[in-house]
């Protein structure tokens, strides 16, 4: 099994604070997808990345690929609290999805 | 965008009783769906996968007599919870593989399950 490490596993900012998320394995992934997930309800996706060394936007949050394809980061940039919740990375290796351990973020106003 | 209906989202009942959670890709054809356990604040920890027409692939330390999976049809994976105990609450997601949009992959709202 494939192991994804995801830290940090908590974080508690103040509106306004930027916050960066990694996620690190030791294993080759053909992509690697984001998700952010609200008690009580499944994951929904944010981002999927492909190609090594890729940088995808989505409004304030940011997100990179490693170029060995074996690590990404999620960076937010002026947090809202709107923003918190779980955020999850997985890595897809085929025909499974392998869930690093989620970071659970709290944006207090 | 491509939708998986997950029911019952709520579910409690009593120990020993058999408990059915169906996943189902409304608007494509899902040939492979993944079952995953969730814990209060933890991530997912997938259970099994399920290919349309054949057994399912359970993970390791996963009882495979006590979480049946079937996925009769393209559209629809059921898991069942047999003789269901309190160890056995927990949040059960499900996800299917939708090849036609690039093999993205669409969760269930869930499904959290109570053993008294």
């Amino acid at each position: 099994t494939q192991l994804l490490e995801q830290s940090p596993q908590f974080l508690s900012i103040q509106e306004g604070e930027n916050l960066t998320v990694y996620c690190n394995s030791s294993s080759v992934f053909s992509s690697l997808q984001w998700y952010r997930q609200e008690p009580g309800e499944g994951p929904v996706l944010l981002v999927t990345v492909v190609t090594g060394g890729e940088v995808k936007k989505l409004k304030r949050l940011t997100f990179q690929f490693g170029d060995a394809r074996k690590d990404s980061s999620l960076h937010i940039t002026a947090a809202q609290p709107g923003d918190t919740g779980l955020y999850l990375c997985a890595g897809d290796a085929g025909n499974m999805l392998t869930f690093g351990g989620g970071t659970r973020l709290m944006v207090k106003p | 965008g491509a939708v998986v209906s997950q029911h019952p989202s709520w579910v409690i009942c009593k120990s020993g009783t058999s408990v059915k959670i169906e996943c189902r890709s409304l608007d494509f054809q899902a040939t492979t769906m993944f079952w995953y356990r969730q814990f209060p604040k933890q991530s997912l920890m997938l259970m099994a996968t399920s290919n349309e027409g054949s057994k399912a692939t359970y993970e390791q330390g996963v009882e495979k007599d006590k979480f049946l999976i079937n996925h009769a049809s393209l559209t629809l994976s059921t898991l069942t919870v047999t003789s269901a105990h309190p160890e056995d609450s927990s949040f059960y997601i499900c996800s299917a593989r939708d090849r036609g949009l690039g093999e993205k992959l669409f969760f269930g709202s869930g499904t959290q399950l109570s053993v008294l």
